[in-house]
């Protein structure tokens, strides 16, 4: 079975430009994460979805942030507009429900200069 | 409030040495999940093992073994007769059952298996 399927791998972007990200869960996990790594602040926890509704957002930074989650395998993360404080790995992770382990894609790693 | 507590940062030792994360955490939740992830140099997340808190047995998985002590409130992995490929940050983990799916990561050790 495929894991999770993060697009794209890369992302380079100049500031103030939008950008989106793309999540495919596992097939048949019902919960799908946005986390964000920076050495700075480690890993983050921005979002979340139960059933495609988003539980809790309370991490996403701010405004410019908006995540999406039309249908049970596929979910969006936008910056817009993007600024460079935002350069950072982006993962996203799914699972079968609470408690249960979470399924981590690849990442998206995103610079925006 | 919930907390992960990984106070090494980064750990150096010679393959075939024996080795202890340690992960300490902090809940008022009489209900929750520990975990643990390796994040190897390749930069993937890779979940390890999922322990809830009335389950105190230790559990060993080939090289690797975790130690969970709810007196202390910590939860350590072995890695016994490392090997280079066990370089990479590890993350312990915690999810309160009132939290729902809500994961809280410590700041990671890193581990380096010098051969």
């Amino acid at each position: 079975d495929a894991g999770v399927i993060q697009s794209p791998r890369h992302e380079v972007t100049e500031m103030g430009q939008e950008v989106t990200l793309r999540c495919k869960p596992i097939s048949g996990h019902n919960s799908l994460f946005w986390y964000r790594q920076t050495m700075m602040r480690g890993l983050e926890l921005l979002i979340y979805f139960n059933n495609n509704v988003p539980i809790d957002d309370s991490g996403m930074p701010e405004d410019r942030f908006s995540a999406k989650m039309p249908n049970a395998s596929f979910s969006t993360l936008k910056i817009q507009p993007s600024e460079p404080r935002d350069s950072a790995v982006y993962f996203c992770a799914s699972s079968t429900g609470p408690y249960y382990e979470q399924y981590f894609g690849p990442g998206t790693r995103l610079t925006v200069t | 409030a919930q907390k992960v507590t990984q106070a090494q940062t980064e750990i150096s030792v010679v393959e075939k040495e024996d080795v202890t994360l340690d992960c300490v955490y902090e809940t008022r939740d009489t209900t929750y999940y520990l975990f643990w992830y390796k994040q190897p140099p390749s930069g993937e997340l890779v979940f390890l093992i999922r322990r809830n808190s009335f389950d105190e047995q230790n559990e060993i998985s080939g090289r690797y073994s975790w130690n969970f002590q709810k007196s202390t409130s910590s939860f350590n992995f072995t890695i016994t007769a490392s090997q280079v490929v066990d370089s990479a940050v590890y993350f312990c983990a915690l999810s309160e059952a009132r939290s729902t799916d809500k994961l809280i990561f410590g700041t990671g050790t890193r581990l380096q298996v010098f051969p």
